[in-house]
């Protein structure tokens, strides 16, 4: 059973241009979110997917952000004219819906905007 | 609406030491509650979680926490520290408005020192 994975693990891009990070849950976990996390803090909740649809988003999610889970499977969060202030690491978390619901973490995915 | 506080931001011990993390919880209803732990540059592990059933909740590595409805805490401890338990540790409660999102804690620094 393989866990949580992301990709890239790392981005730098300029401010203004548009990034995209993917996200691929365990097996037959039907929801999936997403947190940010800034340097010191502890990860704050963004959105989450339960199968393709988007159930809940954050106030922390301006209309730069976008996310996707379009086959229930995998999700997609794009940032759309990056701001320095963006630079954040990206995690996303995945669980099945029963009994408690534990989220399973990755490793996340380290976004710099300069 | 949950919230979590962690008091201290920096804990240090030596190897061998009771490591004791603090972990105070607001929430409006029963809670479930996890401990996690972020080694440099990587996402979260899950250490241990409460679900309602039994108040002394035993985790990986050593680490155990206890529940205590009448003090709105969940601390963690472990009887003996070593080298590999240095890392940030956070405490999370699950709540919003659907229930699901995971509110987290600004996190424990623990040094642990030869």
């Amino acid at each position: 059973d393989t866990g949580v994975s992301q990709d890239p693990r790392h981005k730098i891009t300029k401010r203004g241009q548009n990034v995209t990070f993917r996200c691929d849950p365990i097996s037959e976990h039907n929801r999936l979110y997403w947190y940010r996390q800034t340097l010191g803090q502890g990860p704050e909740f963004l959105t989450y997917f339960q199968n393709e649809a988007q159930l809940e988003k954050s106030r922390l999610l301006s209309d730069r952000f976008s996310a996707e889970r379009p086959k229930g499977s995998f999700s997609t969060l794009e940032i759309q004219r990056t701001e320095q202030g963006d630079s954040a690491m990206y995690l996303c978390a995945s669980s099945y819906l029963a009994g408690e619901e534990t989220q399973y973490f990755g490793p996340g995915t380290r976004l710099l905007v300069l | 609406a949950q919230s979590v506080t962690q008091l201290g931001s920096h804990v240090s011990v030596s190897e061998g030491a009771l490591v004791l993390l603090r972990c105070n919880y607001s929430s409006s209803v029963p809670p479930y509650l996890f401990w996690y732990v972020q080694y440099p540059n990587q996402g979260l592990q899950l250490l241990l979680k409460y679900t309602s059933a039994a108040t002394l909740v035993k985790g990986i590595n050593g680490f155990e926490a206890e529940f205590k409805k009448s003090e709105t805490s969940f601390h963690l401890t472990k009887p003996s520290a070593h080298m590999s338990d240095a890392a940030e540790y956070f405490c999370a409660v699950r709540g919003g408005t659907s229930g699901s999102r995971l509110t987290f804690g600004e996190g424990t620094q623990l040094t642990v020192n030869p």
